[in-house]
């Protein structure tokens, strides 16, 4: 089984500045890693995934991820946020192998940019 | 990317009754997925759907609670069945694309149970 954790909750920031937001995991298998944006009152979209290859990914909206297999670390980073940024973000895990693909996410982070 | 969409976007219910969801997908796909997403938490899957068999349910849900319809490769229904306010959250539908390893949300639907 897999697990993920996203340690900060809520992350303010202000526009312009840069934004990290962490993710760790625990499987016990290797694994396929994704970011999801929530924006208020909308369903999930895909940021980025990691599937295989470089370790550095990068997304829409000019975010991007690395893969650390040593830290089982998947953070996400943005070097000049702006306040269309503010929306809820979900990083989240799934086998590659196996009879079915059901995704694990992490508990969220809420990150909110400030004028 | 696929896309997907929800029926209904939103509704407001009494306890005790029972709602139906939608999802219908613009392309066949083999696997769906039914997530419940709790007021302020993540996503906690309720169970994949495949066409031709019965849903697969994970730990914490049952057929008679959530049961599943699943008539072909395009079109998927979520039953929320005699509902309680503990039941009110956004229900959302799942499509993967093996190919590409993802997996498309719908909208959602936001339930409310009063």
């Amino acid at each position: 089984a897999q697990s993920v954790t996203q340690l900060d909750s809520q992350v303010p920031v202000f526009e312009e500045a840069p934004v990290e937001l962490r993710c760790n995991y625990s499987s016990s298998v290797s694994v396929y890693l994704f970011w999801y944006v929530q924006y208020p009152n909308q369903g999930l979209q895909l940021l980025l995934k990691y599937l295989s290859g470089s370790t550095l990914v990068k997304g829409i909206n000019g975010f991007e991820a690395e893969f650390n297999k040593s830290q089982t670390s998947f953070h996400l980073r943005k070097p000049s946020v702006h306040i269309s940024d503010t929306a809820e973000y979900f990083c989240a895990v799934d086998p590659p192998s196996g009879s079915a693909r059901q995704l694990t996410f992490g508990s969220g982070t809420q990150l909110t940019v400030l004028p | 990317s696929a896309v997907i969409s929800q029926k209904p976007s939103r509704d407001i219910c009494q306890r005790g009754t029972s709602l139906t969801i939608q999802c219908q997908v613009d392309s066949q796909v083999t696997m769906m997925f039914w997530y419940r997403q709790q007021p302020g938490q993540s996503l906690t899957l309720i169970a994949t759907a495949n066409q031709g068999s019965e849903a697969t349910y994970e730990s914490g849900f049952v057929i008679d609670k959530f049961p599943i319809s699943r008539p072909n490769l395009t079109f998927s229904t979520l039953t929320v069945s005699n509902m309680s306010p503990e039941d009110s959250s956004i229900y959302l539908c799942s499509v993967e694309d093996g190919d590409r390893g993802e997996q498309y949300f719908g909208p959602g639907t936001r339930l409310t149970v009063t």
